[in-house]
């Protein structure tokens, strides 16, 4: 699996957008970009996961660079709750279940810790 | 009630003790993970099942065993509890579904294991 490089930590003001880049060069054409948060101690959540094509869900939006070589998770308008973890993790997905075993093996990095000030 | 619950959520425990934390879902899910964390070294894989006749390794599977009752009952057990052995431990789910969606996970809150 391509490794992943983010920033230690990033701060936020209230209201405003949060910008989180995770650099992934090495990824290669069937490896998709995960993001999970996990707030203090707590059990970490996805987010939203993509290919190639920019996503959006309820929580937030993937922007993926053309080369693939980057992304960028944003949280439109960060609030307090916000302030957790952020993990970016590339994977290989198999198109057919060979026996599973890429499947959740997800490695977690030391990812970025956002902190969101009132 | 939670997707994924851990039972206990804290525990204290004295070196060559025997311990089990017990995780049981509602997602209907068919594959079940245990993981670790330690301070600064994120998460690592111990046992997962992608079905109740199917236990595979992890990365960190020394010194810990699993059992998977049935489709909604995965436990880890410690036969014999070490210091080391002190940290944050998480069970997730995922359905099976061939694609991207199988790496999604769904965590549980967390147990938190102290040796003493």
């Amino acid at each position: 699996d391509a490794k992943t490089t983010q920033p230690t930590s990033m701060d936020c003001a209230e209201g405003r957008a949060a910008n989180l880049p995770c650099n992934h060069s090495t990824i290669s054409g069937n490896e998709y970009v995960y993001w999970y948060r996990q707030i203090h101690s707590q059990g970490p959540q996805y987010i939203i996961h993509g290919l190639k094509n920019n996503e959006t869900n309820e929580m937030a939006s993937l922007i993926i660079t053309e080369d693939r070589k980057s992304s960028t998770l944003i949280l439109p308008h960060a609030t307090l709750r916000d302030t957790a973890v952020y993990y970016c993790i590339v994977r290989v997905v198999r198109l057919i279940d060979a026996g599973g075993t890429s499947y959740g093996k997800l490695t977690f990095g030391q990812g970025t810790i956002l902190t969101v000030h009132p | 009630d939670a997707d994924v619950t851990q039972t206990p959520r804290n525990r204290i425990t004295k070196t060559g003790k025997r311990i089990m934390l017990e995780c049981s879902q509602t997602k209907g899910h068919d594959r079940m993970y245990w993981y670790r964390q330690d301070p600064g070294l994120g998460l690592r894989l111990i046992y997962y099942s992608f079905d109740v006749k199917d236990i595979n390794k992890g990365e960190i599977s020394d010194g810990y065993s699993v059992s998977r009752q049935a489709q909604a009952k995965f436990s880890l057990s410690l036969e014999s509890a070490i210091p080391n052995q002190t940290a944050l431990y998480f069970c997730a789910t995922s359905d099976a579904l061939i694609g991207s969606g199988a790496n999604v996970l769904t965590f549980g809150a967390g147990s938190r294991l102290t040796v003493l």
